[in-house]
């Protein structure tokens, strides 16, 4: 069993929808990241947290520490939210990373 | 400069030779992170600096593998008799002090072939 797991790995949504992402980890964290990846391009840190919930434009992610599971959400989404979207989870920096779940936002 | 900035962009090698991969991090972060991505899979932690020294080198797959940041800013991966497994793109991140969020570079693509 990986250590970090994110569903689903695909998801295709259309222009507007709200979106979930869901990640569960099995190991003990200082903190848990979400990051963006876009075909091609570089990684972009989205959020950083270690309990509660952040808010950043459209995006959200929680974390509940004692169930050990995280959810990033985007809001109206639109096309160019596309990209994979990735939960890594460790402590300063010994990073353990999920496979990714790839998002598809069609017109 | 205002990001992380990775050098080169992409790198051709034969297997068996050396290489060397550069990671200029946002100016004044005192932590810096070295990580692999396989293709179509998701990065691996390689090692991890405070300042001048590694704090973590736990993720480095074995002694061909070096990594060096000796005046706590630039960082420079270092990659003997490489082989056609260590094909992968290599990816810099840096942190204000470990304690905020990353900022990753656009990465290293290395091709041994």
């Amino acid at each position: 069993k990986n250590e970090v797991e994110q569903s689903p790995q695909n998801l295709t949504a259309q222009e507007g929808e709200f979106i979930t992402i869901n990640c569960s980890y099995s190991v003990g964290i200082s903190a848990l990241h979400w990051l963006q990846q876009h075909p091609g391009g570089g990684i972009v840190s989205l959020f950083m947290l270690s309990s509660g919930k952040k808010k950043h434009g459209r995006l959200i992610a929680t974390i509940n520490i004692q169930e050990k599971h995280s959810s990033l959400h985007i809001t109206a989404s639109h096309p160019r939210d596309s990209a994979v979207y990735i939960c890594a989870v460790g402590s300063q920096g010994n990073l353990i990373f999920g496979k990714g779940t790839k998002l598809s936002v069609k017109p | 400069g205002a990001g992380v900035s990775q050098t080169p962009s992409n790198k051709v090698t034969e297997k068996g030779k050396y290489v060397e991969l550069r990671c200029d991090p946002i100016s004044g972060h005192t932590a810096l992170y070295w990580y692999r991505q396989s293709l179509g899979q998701g990065p691996e932690f390689l090692i991890y600096f405070q300042g001048t020294g590694a704090a973590d080198d736990s993720g480095l797959p074995n002694d061909r593998f070096f990594a060096v940041r000796p005046e706590g800013s630039v960082s420079t991966l270092k990659i003997q008799r490489t082989e056609r497994g260590d094909s992968a793109v290599y990816l810099c991140a840096s942190s204000q002090d470990g304690n905020y969020g990353y900022t990753f570079g656009s990465g290293t693509r290395l091709t041994v072939v």
